[in-house]
């Protein structure tokens, strides 16, 4: 059992380049989200989504895209990355309907953007 | 609205010494509440949670009760390790919703 899965571990970009993040879960949760990790920030939702084809924004959605295609995948789209989205970004899943359920975490995604 | 807030840190201890991070947060209704790890380089992970009022999540020598007369829930450890070295996270998921909101993390040292 995989768990959340994040490809890549690690991305150098240049301002205005745009690139994807991946995000895959097996264990057939409904809700998946994305979050970003700054020093003395904590956790920043960025967009959730509660299943396949239902998005919506989270606290910091500005510069992201997301969809949902599949219960399994939830990747996060850079459009023209900016050196301020140079963070450690988090996927998450969790299963809905019940008030007692944790959520997920993937290992990460250390971004850097020159 | 839904908040957490959790005692600045760094926090560095000596080892077997005993620990407190604060928690305290606001929500409508009765959230369930959380503490999540994160090791250096890795994502975070669950380490305990409570689901009503005067709960007690317990996990590694960790403890917390969810004291709703003080919307606290304070991680303790009576003796901690060099293992024990990581981010800890206060989270809450309010009653409706799946949306979690987090704390900004602790950072704790323990040094031998």
């Amino acid at each position: 059992n995989a768990g959340v899965t994040q490809t890549p571990k690690f991305q150098v970009l240049k301002t205005g380049q745009s690139m994807t993040l991946q995000c895959a879960q097996d264990m057939n949760h409904e809700y998946m989200s994305w979050y970003r990790q700054d020093p003395g920030m904590g956790l920043r939702l960025i967009h959730y989504s509660v299943g396949a084809g239902i998005t919506d924004q989270g606290e910091v959605p500005n510069g992201y895209n997301v969809s949902r295609s599949t219960t399994e995948d939830f990747p996060l789209r850079l459009l023209s990355a900016a050196p301020s989205q140079t963070s450690v970004y988090f996927c998450a899943s969790s299963p809905t309907g019940a008030d007692t359920y944790e959520q997920y975490f993937g290992p990460g995604t250390r971004l850097t953007v020159t | 609205g839904n908040s957490v807030t959790q005692m600045e840190g760094p926090v560095t201890l000596s080892e077997e010494a005993f620990l407190t991070i604060n928690c305290t947060y606001t929500a409508t209704g009765y959230p369930s509440l959380f503490w999540y790890v994160q090791y250096p380089g890795e994502g975070l992970q669950l380490l305990l949670k409570a689901t009503k009022a005067d709960d007690k999540g317990s996990n590694k020598g960790f403890e917390a009760t969810y004291r709703k007369e003080t919307t606290s829930f304070h991680l303790e450890k009576g003796s901690v390790q060099v293992s024990d070295s990581a981010v800890y996270f206060c989270a809450l998921k309010p009653n409706t919703g799946n949306q979690f909101y987090f704390g900004t993390g602790t950072s704790l040292t323990v040094i031998p």
